[in-house]
């Protein structure tokens, strides 16, 4: 079945550091990718997205590229602020409509 | 637009008893999804309904889990006998309806269920 395996942290950088975090996944047929980010206290909330391979997701500095061949979306940005403190999860979607998360990467950025 | 809203935001119970969650997805999603994650674990899809009808329950631990979604509108999560595994975070998501192509499932806050 469908799995996604991503970096699990802690990941802990001073501000305007640069940030990887790593995601793999195993997949039938073709589905898009996504990051979501958990702010404390707050739901999921989808920080970008790619539905096909070779494209770029991107959002407030965030940035993702859909890699087929290395079956990879690894999420980088290259300044953190410490308001990027939170979980971040990489997903996927296929055409049964249900996401596959990762277990999550909690980053936590120090001033 | 009021987003996904999920009730209570934490629920504390006694290993036996039962316990009831709601969401209440965003007006006009016809898509309503289950998820939860156990501590340290991934997100793990429960469920999916299609306006009232389930679409998907594969995910769905045990028959000790019911989910219903009256109407098509919002939907409760019932555990009953609630177990010690079943302690984690319980988020519901809905989306618009689609017949092809992904639509974008915006989540709740959570449910934090802790069962002693």
């Amino acid at each position: 079945g469908d799995s996604v395996t991503q970096m699990e942290g802690p990941v802990t950088l001073s501000e305007e550091a640069f940030l990887t975090i790593n995601c793999t996944y195993t997949a039938t047929g073709y589905p898009s990718l996504f990051w979501y980010v958990q702010y404390p206290g707050e739901g999921l909330q989808l920080l970008l997205k790619a539905t096909k391979a070779d494209d770029k997701g991107s959002n407030k500095g965030f940035e993702a590229t859909y890699r087929k061949e290395t079956t990879s979306f690894h999420l980088e940005k290259g300044s953190v602020q410490v308001s990027d403190s939170a979980v971040y999860f990489c997903a996927l979607g296929g055409s049964n409509y249900k996401l596959t998360f990762g277990k999550g990467t909690l980053l936590t950025v120090n001033p | 637009e009021a987003g996904v809203t999920q009730f209570p935001s934490h629920s504390v119970i006694e290993k036996g008893q039962t316990v009831t969650l709601r969401c209440d997805p965003i007006s006009g999603h016809d898509n309503l999804y289950w998820y939860r994650r156990v501590m340290g674990k991934e997100i793990k899809f429960l469920l999916h309904f299609v306006k009232e009808s389930k679409q998907d329950e594969s995910g769905m631990p045990n028959n000790r889990f019911l989910a219903e979604r009256t109407g098509g509108t919002y939907s409760t999560l019932k555990v009953q006998p609630a177990e010690l595994e079943d302690s984690g975070v319980y988020f519901c998501a809905s989306s618009h309806w689609g017949t092809s192509g992904y639509n974008e499932q915006f989540f709740g806050p959570g449910t934090r269920l802790t069962v002693l």
